[in-house]
């Protein structure tokens, strides 16, 4: 069974940095590129970053660039988004996804 | 610029039938979408991959009431019998050139009566 579970999500201070770690299991991670997507309260769905199955090719939102990086640990199983000098709208749900699977998703709240 | 256009909302009634478009920007009517569905507190579902061509690939467990078609730059889901659980959100998705990235439509909230 494919199961991706997020974790690192809080509630943390504008201009603070925050961890994002998704944990893969189920399925050959190292085949597969990788994104985060989040969802801000009763909002869209908003792609954020995306890494190839070798770290290779990166992309990122124009929202979050600069101040995000993604990465992945193949050994692991995992995938991480570093966030830094966060802001106020980078409120919401943060899903970890492979395209045909989600996860549940962690929740960052950004707010003094 | 790479966007897909979905209408905000849908109805239709239990046991119809409903069809939700996605139509993709001027310059890309050959690019294949993605269907997800959202239902009410819980995180998204992949539904299908969609080509230009029509063809399309469901996920694990998607029943054989969701299904998908195109025609030129417009992709469709087509869920048929409807049930009180389709009552959800719908993004449809696709790639970008490049680097890894996607790109969502704003959605459609249907709405089962």
């Amino acid at each position: 069974e494919v199961q991706l579970v997020e974790s690192g999500g809080g509630l943390v201070q504008p201009g603070r940095s925050l961890r994002l770690s998704c944990a893969a299991s189920g399925f050959t991670f190292d085949d597969y590129a990788m994104h985060w997507v989040r969802q801000a309260p009763g909002k869209g769905l908003e792609w954020v970053s995306g890494i190839s199955w070798n770290s290779g090719s990166i992309g990122y939102a124009d929202s979050v660039k600069g101040r995000f990086t993604i990465s992945r640990d193949n050994a692991k199983n995992s995938l991480y988004l570093q966030m830094n000098s966060l802001r106020a709208e980078d409120t919401a749900l943060y899903y970890c996804a492979k395209l045909n699977y989600w996860g549940q998703g962690t929740l960052v709240t950004v707010s003094s | 610029q790479l966007v897909l256009t979905q209408s905000p909302s849908a109805s239709a009634s239990l046991g119809a039938s409903v069809k939700l478009t996605c139509t993709l920007s001027s310059g890309h009517s050959s690019y294949a979408i993605a269907w997800h569905q959202q239902q009410p507190e819980k995180g998204p579902r992949y539904l299908m991959k969609l080509n230009s061509d029509g063809s399309h690939s469901k996920g694990d467990g998607i029943p054989d009431r969701f299904s998908g078609s195109s025609s030129g730059a417009e992709r469709y889901l087509t869920i048929s019998s409807l049930q009180s659980e389709d009552e959800a959100d719908y993004y449809c998705q696709t790639w970008g050139t490049g680097t890894p990235n996607w790109v969502f439509g704003g959605g459609t909230k249907l709405t089962v009566l």
